[in-house]
């Protein structure tokens, strides 16, 4: 199986800061990557496809990049709402994986 | 307003058998790939079991294969996951989602774009 392995694990940041997430693949799995945003209680959201390709709906500080290995998800300019635990995906393989997660929370 | 609500989700004892069932509505169901997605308390996510629009295609986690079995009925609109031989690790809320395709470079990218509310499953004595 393709390991997702997310760094880091937590982070503090406050309002207006920019962040980046970082994903990386056991193996190479080209652009199939996609990231997706849970908040407490709630099923997770589809964020980012394709490893860049923004879903729609998502607000535009919102970003990714790479290929092969690793990933990154930036958020411009952090706001309130944005604070929630942050998920990368891998569909390269047919068994599907994630990451063990990337929490968010207020500085 | 497309929809996913899962349902079945309760208290078993190890061993036992449970199936939870996954309705969907507001889009066309037959056309979609299917999958189940678990997440222990306090845990992250991890995938279970996907299934093709037609069921020609499924696959399963290591951790569950040979012991869950999915299935949908599109003539229902529903999809189902029977899961016998229950663990306490088996114990999550347990989310269905749809697996939307995008063609870009041609290529197809997939993506789980539309999401249950989730129902719990307990595996204690």
């Amino acid at each position: 199986d393709i390991q997702m392995t997310q760094s880091p694990s937590s982070l503090s940041a406050s309002v207006g800061d920019r962040v980046t997430i970082t994903c990386r693949a056991s193996q190479s799995i080209s652009t199939y990557l996609n990231w997706y945003q849970q908040k407490p209680g709630k099923a997770p959201q589809l964020l980012i496809y394709a490893a860049s390709s923004l879903q729609s709906g998502v607000p535009s500080r919102i970003s990714g990049s790479g290929s092969g290995t690793d990933f990154t998800l930036t958020i411009s300019s952090l706001q309130p709402e944005d604070f929630a635990t942050y998920y990368c995906q891998q569909t390269y393989s047919t068994l599907y994986t994630f990451g063990q997660g990337t929490k968010l929370e207020i500085k | 307003e497309v929809q996913l609500v899962e349902s079945g989700g309760g208290l078993v004892q190890p061993g036992g058998s449970l199936r939870l069932s996954c309705a969907a509505s507001g889009f066309t169901f037959s056309t979609y790939n299917m999958n189940w997605v678990r997440q222990a308390p306090g845990k992250g996510l991890e995938w279970v079991s996907y299934i093709s629009s037609r069921s020609s295609t499924i696959y399963y986690a290591d951790s569950v294969k040979g012991r869950f079995t999915i299935s949908r009925d599109n003539a229902k609109n529903s999809l189902y996951v029977q899961m016998n031989s229950l663990r306490d690790e088996d114990t999550a809320v347990y989310y269905c989602a749809r697996d939307r395709r995008v063609l870009e470079a041609s290529h197809n990218y997939y993506g789980m774009d539309v999401w249950g509310q989730g129902t719990t499953v307990t595996v204690s004595s």
